[in-house]
């Protein structure tokens, strides 16, 4: 079975330039989530949509970040203007209403 | 905000030896959840649990969730090289049915 699908896996770019980082959930699932993490702050959920709804987003850090479900199967989320401070790991998880929830392999981004 | 206390931060044993790890939170638990993760890679689901009292194995992996639902346990018997890794504690509040809290992380090296 397919699991999360993260793209891309590593990410390095410049101070400015525009992110764009992309998840495939598993199927059938209807909650899907946005996390970031760092050493310093572990995990932390910027985001999450329920049926392609966005339902809490304060814990996206800034306006420079948003992110869009347009469909069941796909979401993204988008720095723009990146930072070096926005170095970290991104992941995606998804699951069925929200309970047991299964994280992407991640996206490793380095700002320079 | 709703916060998890997870200790041992890190844990050095030898190979062989069983292990045990345990959050605690300051507010009712609805659900309690163990990942694994690999370094490079995402969180990987261990036990879930969803009632008080229960008690769940995985192989050689045992978690409870704490009568009181404000705690949790997992222990590891017999370590292997193979269960190196961070291991995360989390759940879901009663305030927050979809919203996970996730506890810092327990480091486990085994040695040989």
């Amino acid at each position: 079975d397919a699991g999360v699908i993260q793209s891309p896996r590593h990410e390095v770019t410049e101070m400015g330039q525009e992110v764009t980082l992309r998840c495939k959930p598993i199927s059938g699932h209807n909650s899907l989530f946005w996390y970031r993490q760092t050493m310093m702050r572990g995990l932390e959920l910027l985001i999450y949509f329920n049926n392609n709804v966005p339902i809490d987003d304060s814990g996206m850090p800034e306006d420079r970040f948003s992110a869009k479900m347009p469909n069941a199967s796909f979401s993204t989320l988008k720095i723009q203007p990146s930072e070096p401070r926005d170095s970290a790991v991104y992941f995606c998880a998804s699951s069925i209403r929200g309970e047991t929830q299964y994280f992407g392999p991640g996206t490793r981004l380095l700002v320079l | 905000g709703q916060q998890l206390n997870q200790s041992p931060q890190s844990m050095f044993i030898q190979e062989g030896e069983d292990v045990s790890m345990n959050c605690t939170s300051s507010s009712i638990f609805n659900t309690w959840l163990w990942y694994k993760q690999d370094p490079g890679e995402g969180p990987v689901l261990l036990i879930a649990l969803y009632k008080a009292g229960e008690l769940t194995s995985n192989g050689r992996l045992t978690a409870q969730f704490g009568i009181t639902r404000k705690d949790s346990f997992l222990n590891i018997s017999a370590s292997i090289p193979s269960d190196v890794g961070i291991y995360f504690c989390a759940g879901h509040s009663s305030g927050s049915a979809r919203q996970l809290t996730f506890g810092s992380g327990t480091q486990l090296t085994v040695l040989p």
